[in-house]
């Protein structure tokens, strides 16, 4: 496609369930990152991929976060147990290699009540 | 990754130049300068990055101290559509290697008739 791709693009979730957010990086890319954005503040890591491997994850919050990129293309990111603080926007972002410039979707913005 | 620190708020004229201060005073000398903005419900966008020399493209130019302690954006004939959050970043780019963008809180514009 002609850029990245997220859905869906509003989630709200009752406190407790279980999401997934879906990732389409533009084709070819190998690098794909995942960004979480709270309300006025700027986007902070969580985790990075390269192909299919997970290099970096050091800023999943917590262990009911969860990403995977299994055939190195489409990536989803999956949060369990949903809880109020998850409240945000998440953002997928990908790049032709890993020192290239990123190029961002326009997230999902979730919501848990 | 360096911390940079911009004002948080600025207001420009349309037509006029831009001019988006960026503080970074203990980059190394292997980072590099990135700027990107975010408009509205939208995910960031790329505008520019430089190492050392001034850099220019159809977007902005990138003007960066010779001590490499500062930079400033430059949108040269700012419009409406300017009006966003510009994030100014410093980045390790290697090949090969994961190379995260880190996101401060960003500067925001608004440009006004």
């Amino acid at each position: 496609g002609a850029g990245v791709s997220q859905s869906p693009r509003y989630k709200v979730a009752k406190r407790g369930q279980d999401v997934a957010l879906r990732c389409d990086p533009i084709s070819g890319h190998v690098s794909l990152f995942w960004y979480q954005q709270a309300l006025g503040q700027g986007p902070e890591f969580l985790t990075y991929f390269q192909n299919e491997a997970q290099l970096d994850k050091s800023g999943l919050p917590s262990d009911r976060f969860f990403a995977e990129r299994p055939e190195g293309s489409v990536s989803t990111l999956k949060i369990q147990r949903t809880q109020q603080e998850d409240s945000a926007v998440y953002l997928c972002a990908s790049s032709l290699g890993a020192g290239e410039k990123l190029f961002f979707g326009s997230g999902t913005q979730l919501s848990v009540l | 990754d360096a911390k940079t620190t911009q004002p948080p708020s600025m207001d420009c004229a349309e037509g006029r130049a831009a001019n988006l201060p960026c503080n970074h005073s203990t980059i190394s000398g292997n980072e590099y300068v990135y700027w990107y903005r975010q408009i509205h419900s939208q995910g960031p966008q790329y505008i520019i990055h430089g190492l050392k020399n001034n850099e220019t493209n159809e977007m902005a130019s990138l003007i960066i101290t010779e001590d490499r302690k500062s930079s400033t954006l430059i949108l040269p004939h700012a419009t409406l559509r300017d009006t966003a959050v510009y994030y100014c970043i410093v980045r390790v780019v290697y090949t090969g290697t994961a190379s995260k963008l880190t996101f401060g809180t960003g500067t925001r514009l608004q440009v006004t008739l």
